[in-house]
């Protein structure tokens, strides 16, 4: 149980063009997700916290017209990297937060490889 | 001071002996704690969570929690190669309603055979 996948797992575009990568729970509803990024050799960073029917929390320093996050459902929540950058190439990665007893606990998507050239 | 502290490593082990970790936090009202394994180039998987001091107990893993020194520690038993990753230690954050965790950097365990 608790399974969550990403979508896609890697992803190379061009300069310029945006980026979609989808986050699901397969087996549970999850009220809200987290999307991080984490660049080579360092920690997790937490970018915005993605609430199911509510726009999404973002930390400072992330600029959210770049980083359009959507939670249509309990069980889809989207990162649009918008007209994306080299900078912006990084692992990006989502978890979700389940319901119920430790609902603390979040499990954590495959990750999405962005290399943007 | 970090919220959510680790000893960055890396930590070497012999194939077989006991791997110890630990984890300090600053937030005195936390409740509910983690650790979570990384392996290069992949997303953090849960180990286990653990929630009322004391220790808890998952096959080769042990996690230890003492609220009152701030501190939770990770044991893995029987250490094997293939428990070489980075593990991270994470802390839920009371204040938030949304259910954030701080994670610590992580401390990267090197198990030699």
């Amino acid at each position: 149980g608790a399974v969550v996948s990403q979508h896609p797992s890697w992803v190379i575009c061009k300069s310029g063009t945006s980026v979609k990568i989808e986050c699901r729970s397969l087996d549970f509803q999850a009220t809200t997700m987290f999307w991080y990024r984490q660049f080579p050799k360092q920690s997790l960073m937490l970018m915005a916290t993605s609430n199911e029917g509510s726009k999404a929390t973002y930390e400072q320093g992330v600029e959210k017209d770049k980083f359009l996050i959507n939670h249509a459902s309990l069980t889809l929540s989207t990162l649009t990297v918008t007209s994306a950058h080299p900078e912006d190439s990084s692992f990006y990665i989502c978890s979700a937060r389940a319901q119920g007893a430790g609902a603390d606990t979040q499990y954590f998507g495959p990750g999405t490889r962005l290399t943007v050239l | 001071q970090k919220e959510v502290e680790q000893n960055s490593g890396p930590l070497s082990v012999p194939e077989g002996a006991i791997a110890s970790l630990n984890c300090t936090y600053s937030d005195r009202v936390s409740q509910s704690f983690f650790w979570y394994r990384q392996y290069s180039g992949k997303s953090p998987e849960l180990i286990m969570s653990i929630y009322s001091n004391g220790d808890k107990e998952d096959g080769r893993f042990t996690a230890q929690l003492n609220k009152a020194s701030q501190y939770v520690s990770l044991l893995i038993r029987d250490s094997q190669p293939s428990d070489s990753a980075t593990y991270l230690c994470a802390v839920n954050k009371q204040t938030d309603s949304w259910g954030k965790l701080q994670f610590g950097a992580g401390t990267q365990v090197v198990v030699t055979p």
